[in-house]
Formats: C-alpha cells, structure tokens, sequence
C-alpha cells in the first residue's frame, strides 16, 4: 500500500538554525499537509496546499514558517529561525480528494537546542 | 476554540473485551468526521469515517456511530486485542476548508 515517507526522523538544530523537513506525498494525491504535535498534545494543523500555492494556514505557520513543492514529488517545510517551542513531531499528510481521508507520515521529530 | 474533543484520556479494557471511545464536537456544520489511531512513534492512521448523513459506518471489527443530536462521536472496537494499544483521536473536517481539526486522543490500554 503507498504510504508518506518523511525524512528525517530525527532532526537535532541548534536554537535560530534553519531547518528543511522533507515528505514524499503519495504520488496520485493532489493536496498536501504539514501539522505538528508537541509531545503528549492532540495534532494541530499547520498549513494546506495545493495547485502550487497555500490554500490554508493556521496562526502557528507564521512568517517563519515556509513550504514548496520544488519538484514533483517531493513537499518540504522550512523554519527559517528555530525557536526552543518549535520541538515537535512534524507530520505530512496527503490525499488525493479533500472529500476523502488524509494519510499521514510516520514524522519528523525536532528538536531545538 | 477547540473543535472536536474526547471525554476520557485513558481507557483500560480486557482483551477480547468491546471498547467504547467516545468523542464530542462542537461545530454543528461539521459534516465528516474520521478516526485515527497512533501508536508510539508513529504517524496518525486511518481507521474508518464517516459522513453526516449516515449515523452508523462499519468496518473490519471497528464501528463509528455519529449522533448529530448531541453532537457526539463513537469509536467501537469488537474483541480488541494487544495490538489495538494506541492513543485514538477523532477528528473533524473543517467544513470551510480542507484542514482537519484533531481531539485531544484516548490511550487504550489492553489488559492481559
């Protein structure tokens, strides 16, 4: 079954560095997603996009916060400046229609040192 | 505000016993709703959803039951086994966009 692959798992940044978080969607899926979960909190929805744009984004997805879709394939995150409260799971989600189930990665996990 | 929640943030049920996970939401206009199962270290999963114009949706050993009258949400689990030790989490489809709005999750705990 095609599943969301996200790289790394683990990533380690020192305070104010920047940060790219990669997600390989599943390759017929249309719209994508990248959220975040502080550890031992629900999932919060950070930004959706589609067509080449951001359809949506959240008040946590500030102006430090990017996303592109440099090829066809691949759906990367950046944090321009991290900061200590960015330590998170980050997770990128797919699918094909907004009418149907969104797939998730198994996440990134940050951490701002 | 919080959307979509859940009532009990931990449940302890006998294997082969039926679990029961309950969630309520807010947003009346809300018209799908999805559960997800996460397991440590691991990315949400989807289990089953359901449409606002059913009430009831089953799926291989699992149930949701949507009452849009209180506005609340089941997960049902038939003979629940080790492997269904997860945190479960309802969610709701924003009904003005295409973001999903996450409860704050019941770990089930299955007992020996």
């Amino acid at each position: 079954e095609p599943e969301v692959t996200q790289t790394p798992s683990h990533q380690v940044t020192q305070m104010g560095q920047e940060v790219i978080l990669r997600c390989v969607p599943i390759s017929n899926h249309l719209y994508f997603y990248w959220y975040r979960q502080i550890l031992g909190q629900k999932v919060e929805f950070l930004v959706s996009f589609y067509n080449n744009e951001i359809s949506e984004k959240s008040e946590i997805f500030d102006d430090q916060f990017s996303v592109e879709r440099p090829d066809g394939s691949n759906f990367t995150l950046k944090i321009r400046s991290t900061k200590l409260e960015d330590s998170a799971m980050y997770f990128c989600a797919s699918t094909r229609d907004r009418s149907q189930p969104q797939h998730f990665g198994d996440g990134t996990r940050l951490s701002i040192l | 505000g919080e959307s979509v929640g859940l009532h009990l943030p931990t449940l302890s049920v006998q294997e082969g016993d039926n679990s029961i996970i309950n969630c309520a939401y807010s947003n009346s206009a809300s018209d799908y709703f999805i559960w997800y199962k996460q397991e440590s270290g691991k990315g949400p999963q989807f289990i089953i959803d359901i449409r606002s114009n059913m009430d009831k949706r089953q799926g291989q050993r699992v149930t949701v039951l949507l009452n849009k009258t209180v506005k609340h949400l089941s997960l049902q689990i038939a003979a629940t086994q080790p492997g269904d030790s997860a945190v479960y989490f309802c969610a709701e489809n924003e009904p003005r966009g295409d973001k999903i709005i996450f409860g704050k999750g019941t770990r089930l705990h299955i007992l020996p």
